[in-house]
């Protein structure tokens, strides 16, 4: 089964610093790639994934996020946060060739944003 | 659109009871994938169901059940209640599972077992 690690439980930062948060799998097969995000008070939500391709992944509210197959790491970044990127930032990973409704997740990462 | 609408949003409930939970997926969704949340584990995958049958399982015990009707709308079952089962249960779905339907998640029902 895949273990999913994220390195930092929770992340302080100020408003315009840059954030990147680790995601490690274990896994050593071909895996799809997800980051989701919870708002304070609402439902997790996809902020992006990765199938194929680009190792490069583009998503939304300017997030980014980095597939490095050697690594087995799927780092998300962003240059610049703001305060509303306050959440909890969850890493997931689904075995390629399994359906997408089985999702192993990371243990979650607290991001505070100070203004 | 709705969303995926999860009741009963709170629960308590006694050791030794049983419970069920509900969700109704997002319309024209056919996937249906339940999870656990705690402090303690994380999200753990509890199972998936796509047109009524179970194609998925994670690692939990018999007590765990659910099934899916043929609306899609789904249900999970925990009997014989443990302290350890509080927890919110999420619920997920998709169109149906594929690469190009990923899920889309409720608010939960947040257990308490006492």
């Amino acid at each position: 089964a895949q273990s999913v690690s994220q390195h930092n439980h929770h992340v302080i930062l100020s408003e315009a610093a840059s954030l990147e948060l680790g995601c490690n799998y274990s896994y050593g097969g071909t895996v799809n790639l997800f980051w989701y995000v919870q708002y304070p008070g609402q439902h997790l939500q996809l902020l992006l994934k990765y199938f194929s391709g680009d190792p490069l992944v583009k998503g939304i509210k300017g997030f980014e996020a980095e597939f490095i197959k050697s690594k087995f790491s799927f780092n998300l970044r962003k240059p610049s946060v703001q305060w509303s990127d306050t959440a909890e930032y969850f890493c997931a990973v689904s075995d390629r060739g399994s359906t997408l409704g089985r999702l192993y997740f990371g243990r979650g990462t607290q991001l505070t944003v100070w203004p | 659109k709705a969303g995926v609408t999860q009741t009963p949003r709170y629960l308590i409930k006694t050791r030794g009871q049983q419970v069920t939970l509900s969700c109704s997926p997002i319309s024209g969704h056919r996937s249906v994938s339940w999870y656990q949340q705690t402090p303690g584990q994380g999200l753990q995958f509890l199972f998936e169901y796509f047109s009524e049958t179970q194609r998925n399982k994670g690692n939990f015990p018999g007590r765990f059940s659910g099934r899916q009707f043929s609306n899609s709308r789904s249900e999970m079952n925990v009997s014989t209640l443990e302290l350890g089962d509080s927890a919110l249960y999420l619920c997920a779905s998709s169109l149906a599972g594929g690469e190009d339907s990923p899920l889309h998640f409720g608010n939960g029902t947040r257990l308490t077992v006492t």
